[in-house]
């Protein structure tokens, strides 16, 4: 069964600080996606990664996806109030020729001013 | 105007009734998805469709049905709630590319409540 752990479960921190979210799983994945949820609506997508080594940057976010494809890092940079929210990895594969997609149970990010 | 709508947004109900959750969408895609959301366990798939003419079962279809009318819309059915179908259900949506299948679109939810 494929999982992805995310950690921390819950992060609260100052305005200003850096901090870094993981996401791992024992298994490969084809491609990684990272989203925001905030209270009251749906995730919303940051970034897909899909190369084993791949960097992407959004403006103070930094997304990293490991080498062997099986884990995940969000760095945000100088965090502000606005970063507050809930932080989701969600990664797919293919088996057996379907695709599966799980998501990763999420840390809930809380910046203070 | 939101590419992904759901209703209702809110909705409270009793144990044993049927409830009906609609999705639309106008990004054209293909693929549209119901997942719950429940704290502490994320997001689970509950059925899944890549055309009008294929529905999928998720990991937790047990107790839901679901009904593909058109390319753009998806409804979500609990035939008889059950207080443990209390939760976020949002419906998502995504290209046919290959490439794009793993980037969901997401409406903004719907809080159920079975009492």
């Amino acid at each position: 069964t494929q999982l992805l752990e995310q950690s921390p479960q819950f992060l609260s921190i100052q305005e200003g600080e850096n901090l870094t979210v993981y996401c791992n799983s024992s298994s490969v994945f084809s491609s990684l996606q990272w989203y925001r949820q905030e209270p009251g609506e749906g995730p919303v997508l940051l970034v897909t990664v899909v190369t084993g080594g791949e960097v992407k940057k959004l403006k103070r976010l930094t997304f990293q996806f490991g080498d062997a494809r099986k884990d995940s890092s969000l760095h945000i940079t100088a965090a502000q109030t606005g970063d507050t929210g809930l932080y989701l990895c969600a990664g797919g594969w293919s088996t057996s020729g379907t695709y599966k997609y799980i998501f990763g149970t999420g840390t809930r990010l809380k910046v203070l001013a | 105007d939101a590419d992904v709508t759901q209703t209702p947004r809110n909705r409270i109900t009793k144990t044993g009734k049927r409830i009906m959750l609609e999705c639309s969408q106008t990004k054209g895609h293909d693929r549209m998805y119901w997942y719950r959301q429940d704290p502490g366990l994320g997001l689970r798939l509950i059925y899944y469709s890549f055309d009008v003419k294929d529905i999928n079962k998720g990991e937790i279809s047990d107790g839901y049905s679901v009904s593909r009318q058109a390319q753009a819309k998806f409804s979500l059915s609990l035939e008889s709630a059950i207080p443990n179908q209390t939760a976020l259900y949002f419906c998502a949506t995504s290209e046919r590319d290959i490439r794009k299948r793993g980037e969901q679109f997401f409406g903004p939810g719907t809080r159920l409540t079975v009492l």
